[in-house]
């Protein structure tokens, strides 16, 4: 069965640029969140979804970072502008149910904001 | 926020030895989780423990869970080089995960 695929796996991109960022959740599962893990925060969660609907995005660090989830088989993490400081890996994870359940992350997406 | 300490940060062991971290909370844990992260990797679930004094065996590695549920142990026995990486324990918070800053583990061949 396949986990959960994010694409792209690494993006270099310049200051100001817009970055999307994309992931496919386990089929089935209804909730997704994203992460970014950083050397100095560790692994903060940015936006929680539950059947689509954006529940929590109370860790989205400012307006310059916006996340949809169209369908239950994708969701997209958007920086625009990216700046430096968004230099990170950033996770999705899907689970099946809405508390206590395993996590399953997806594989990341390195970025480097230059 | 209702965070887990993990102790300590960095854990460097000999190829052999054993070795305990440790996740603490000042608040008691509906549940607590473990995760494995390999270097370039991402973080993989290892185990759940819900009950007061729960313990756990997945092969070399030992789970419990304390008796007041504020804290909680990893011991690896034996330790091998697969056993590089940083472990994470991580507790629920509603449907939020709070994950611990972990205890990233070299080992000496």
């Amino acid at each position: 069965d396949a986990g959960v695929i994010q694409s792209p796996r690494h993006e270099v991109t310049e200051m100001g640029q817009e970055v999307t960022l994309r992931c496919k959740p386990i089929s089935g599962h209804n909730s997704l969140f994203w992460y970014r893990q950083t050397m100095m925060r560790g692994l903060e969660l940015l936006i929680y979804f539950n059947n689509n609907v954006p529940i929590d995005d109370s860790g989205m660090p400012e307006d310059r970072f916006s996340a949809k989830m169209p369908n239950a088989s994708f969701s997209t993490l958007k920086i625009q502008p990216s700046e430096p400081r968004d230099s990170a890996v950033y996770f999705c994870a899907s689970t099946p149910g809405t508390s206590y359940n395993e996590q399953f992350f997806g594989p990341g997406t390195r970025l480097t904001v230059l | 926020g209702q965070q887990v300490m993990q102790i300590p940060q960095y854990q460097h062991v000999q190829e052999g030895e054993d070795f305990t971290t440790y996740c603490n909370s000042s608040t008691t844990l509906s549940n607590i989780q473990w995760y494995k992260q390999r270097p370039g990797g991402h973080p993989v679930f290892l185990i759940q423990l819900v009950k007061s004094g729960e313990v756990k065996k997945q092969k070399r590695l030992t789970f419990q869970f304390g008796e007041a549920k504020k804290n909680s142990s990893l011991h690896i026995t034996a330790t091998q080089t697969t056993d590089v990486g940083t472990y994470f324990c991580a507790r629920y918070n509603d449907y939020k995960l709070s994950f611990g800053a972990g205890t990233t583990v070299t080992v000496r061949a």
